[in-house]
């Protein structure tokens, strides 16, 4: 089955500069690339995902990369804030048209602080 | 627009006993999956279910069973609780019959003495 590796477990950065967090997977039929972030004593939300076709995505100062043959994904969030203090969980999944997120593997999680 | 709704939130049980857990989707949603999340751990997948069928199963075992109704509610049952069953059960519906976003309930968390 899938598997999936999310380094670091915990990053500390000041406010206003860039944090980037890494995930590998291991199955190359992955193709549905989600992070969620997770505040604390709050639910999972998704902030951004990437779909295998793409190899980049923006939203404001949130970005995902994707490198298919390396089977790699990461998170850039620019211009970081206090409110970007959180758990950030990257996941993957395989999907089809008549398949549903049956099986979303996540990453182990990242615990963001940023430094006023 | 309800949200996901999971009860109940909070829940102490003794080592041996049973629980049931209820996840009420998003109106709409025909897709409800279940998470165990630990510390360290993130979230690890239980099971899925899609129009009452599961679809699929994480490994767990099998003291860990769910089910989903005709109205998409879904719930999840743990027989002869252990200590390590502790932890914050998360449910999550979606609409999309493929990969797409999944919207979390608050969760309900277990604590096994």
């Amino acid at each position: 089955g899938e598997n999936v590796e999310q380094h670091p477990s915990t990053l500390s950065v000041q406010e206003g500069d860039s944090a980037v967090i890494k995930c590998t997977y291991s199955d190359s039929a992955s193709n549905y690339f989600p992070w969620y972030k997770q505040e604390l004593g709050k639910r999972p939300q998704l902030i951004i995902d990437i779909r295998s076709n793409v190899g980049e995505k923006k939203d404001q100062r949130i970005a995902v990369t994707l490198n298919k043959t390396a089977k790699h994904f990461s998170l850039h969030i620019t211009e970081t804030q206090p409110e970007d203090s959180a758990v950030y969980f990257c996941a993957a999944s395989s999907a089809g048209a008549n398949f549903g997120n049956e099986k979303l593997t996540f990453g182990t999680g990242t615990r963001l602080t940023i430094i006023p | 627009k309800a949200g996901v709704t999971q009860t109940p939130r909070y829940l102490i049980k003794t080592r041996g006993q049973q629980v049931t857990l209820s996840c009420s989707p998003i109106s709409g949603h025909r897709s409800v999956s279940w998470y165990q999340q630990t510390p360290g751990q993130g979230l690890q997948f239980l099971f899925e279910y899609f129009s009452e069928t599961q679809r699929n199963k994480g490994n767990f075992p099998g003291r860990f069973s769910g089910r989903q109704f005709s109205n998409s509610r879904s719930e999840m049952n743990v027989s002869t609780l252990e200590l390590g069953d502790s932890a914050l059960y998360l449910c999550a519906s979606s609409l999309k019959t493929d990969a797409g976003e999944l919207f979390f309930g608050e969760g309900s968390r277990l604590t096994v003495l």
